[in-house]
């Protein structure tokens, strides 16, 4: 059971350069999102989808483009990276429906450094 | 503005003592609220959970307390053990489609001695 999958662990950009950060799930769930964490801040959401098709924005969305045209895939893209973007992103997934028994699980992390 | 709060940075308990890790909010609109572990270089993993419509929640050595009227929540681990050092941040979430948008806390840095 692979639960949440992030790739790559760890990235280096240069100022001005896109990428995609990966995330996908194997556990059908219907809601997916991004968050970084910076020292002394704890985790922001980025993005958010409840479902393919469907995504909205968090605390902290500029620079950051998301789509998902599937259930399994979140995929975060960095339009134009900057120095502020280096941070270490998360990426999660939970069911909807009841709280009950819900819990909101994690992938592992994606260091990225903007030099 | 920070709704939700963790003001103590970091906490040292003896182990076999407990740990009560605190948290505060401000956004009336939460009513699902999430306590996480965090080790370095590792995602956030879940640990105990409580919904509004109670005030405590059980799972081991793990009790989640809430105090909807102080918007307090807090944890507690009975009894603490090296391996519960770990940076654990509260988390709290609004109902219907903002389930999964979580709000979380600045962390707490626990650590437990031998």
């Amino acid at each position: 059971n692979a639960g949440v999958t992030q790739t790559p662990k760890f990235q280096v950009l240069k100022t001005g350069q896109s990428m995609t950060l990966q995330c996908a799930q194997d556990m059908n769930h219907e809601y997916m999102s991004w968050y970084r964490q910076d020292p002394g801040m704890g985790l922001r959401l980025i993005h958010y989808s409840v479902g393919a098709g469907i995504t909205d924005q968090g605390e902290v969305p500029n620079g950051y483009n998301v789509s998902r045209s599937t259930t399994e895939d979140f995929p975060l893209r960095l339009l134009s990276a900057a120095p502020s973007q280096t941070s270490v992103y998360f990426c999660a997934s939970s069911r909807g429906g009841e709280y009950s028994g819900n819990t909101i699980y994690f992938g592992e992390g994606s260091w990225l450094t903007v030099v | 503005d920070q709704q939700v709060k963790q003001n103590s940075p970091s906490l040292s308990v003896q182990e076999g003592r407990i740990s009560i890790l605190n948290c505060d909010y401000t956004n009336s609109m939460f009513d699902y609220f999430l306590w996480y572990k965090k080790y370095p270089a590792e995602g956030p993993t879940f640990l105990i959970s409580i919904s509004s419509i109670k005030d405590k929640n059980e799972d081991g050595r793990f009790t989640v307390f809430l105090n909807k009227s102080a918007k307090h929540l807090s944890l507690h681990i009975v009894p603490s053990q090296p391996g519960d050092s770990a940076v654990y941040f509260c988390a709290a979430s609004a109902g219907g489609t903002s389930y999964g948008k979580l709000t979380f806390g600045q962390g707490t840095i626990l650590t437990v001695h031998p």
